[in-house]
């Protein structure tokens, strides 16, 4: 069964730094998200991305964020100077369709600690 | 804007027995519904869905869902949990995004 992958499992990174979080979406895949949960909290909606363009973002995602599907398969999330309020797990998601029966499947997750 | 809350952090069951997860919602239109289940250190995993038709909804693992309009909810309900059901639970609803409660912990004891 196609499933959506991300890598690394794990990033820890000194504050300031750039991260980037690699995502490989369903292959047929139109709708792409960023959700991030800090620890202990609910999952939080970062960003959607389709047709290579934002479609919809939250107070989150502010000008420290961006994103980019830079090879057709992969999906990027940056974070150009990172604080240490970024340090959450980040989930990206993939969705086939715009209905709105279609559920979004989720990835592992990538986990940032920013020190 | 469209949310819903999970009205309890924890739901602890002896196996065997039902589980029941509350799921209220507030939504202008029609609500597109889901659940999701998180396993430790594992990401979010569909279980079901409502979108229209029948208000008892099955999904995966023997997990099912009741959509009740009157009482604006969406209770995830199993008739005999396993050990192997314990994880955090997430319901959702949609529009452009998922706007996810705060998680409900099922713990099923042996």
């Amino acid at each position: 069964e196609p499933e959506v992958t991300q890598t690394p499992s794990h990033q820890v990174t000194q504050m300031g730094q750039e991260v980037i979080l690699r995502c490989v979406p369903i292959s047929n895949h139109l709708y792409f998200y960023w959700y991030r949960q800090i620890l202990g909290q609910k999952v939080e909606f970062l960003v959607s991305f389709y047709n290579n363009e934002i479609s919809e973002k939250s107070e989150i995602f502010d000008d420290q964020f961006s994103v980019e599907r830079p090879d057709g398969s992969n999906f990027t999330l940056k974070i150009r100077s990172t604080k240490l309020e970024d340090s959450a797990m980040y989930f990206c998601a993939s969705r086939k369709t715009s209905g709105g029966d279609n559920e979004q499947f989720f990835g592992p997750g990538t986990r940032l600690t920013v020190l | 804007a469209q949310s819903v809350a999970q009205p309890e952090d924890q739901v602890n069951v002896a196996e065997g027995n039902p589980l029941t997860v509350k799921c209220t919602y507030s939504v202008s239109g029609n609500p597109y519904l889901f659940w999701y289940v998180q396993y430790p250190n594992r990401g979010l995993q569909f279980l079901l869905k409502y979108i229209t038709g029948d208000n008892l909804v099955k999904g995966s693992y023997g997990f099912e869902a009741e959509f009740n309009k009157s009482q604006t909810s969406f209770h995830l309900k199993k008739p005999s949990a396993l050990v192997s059901d314990s994880a955090l639970y997430f319901c959702a609803v949609r529009d452009y995004k998922l706007s996810f409660g705060a998680g409900t912990t099922v713990t099923v004891r042996a």
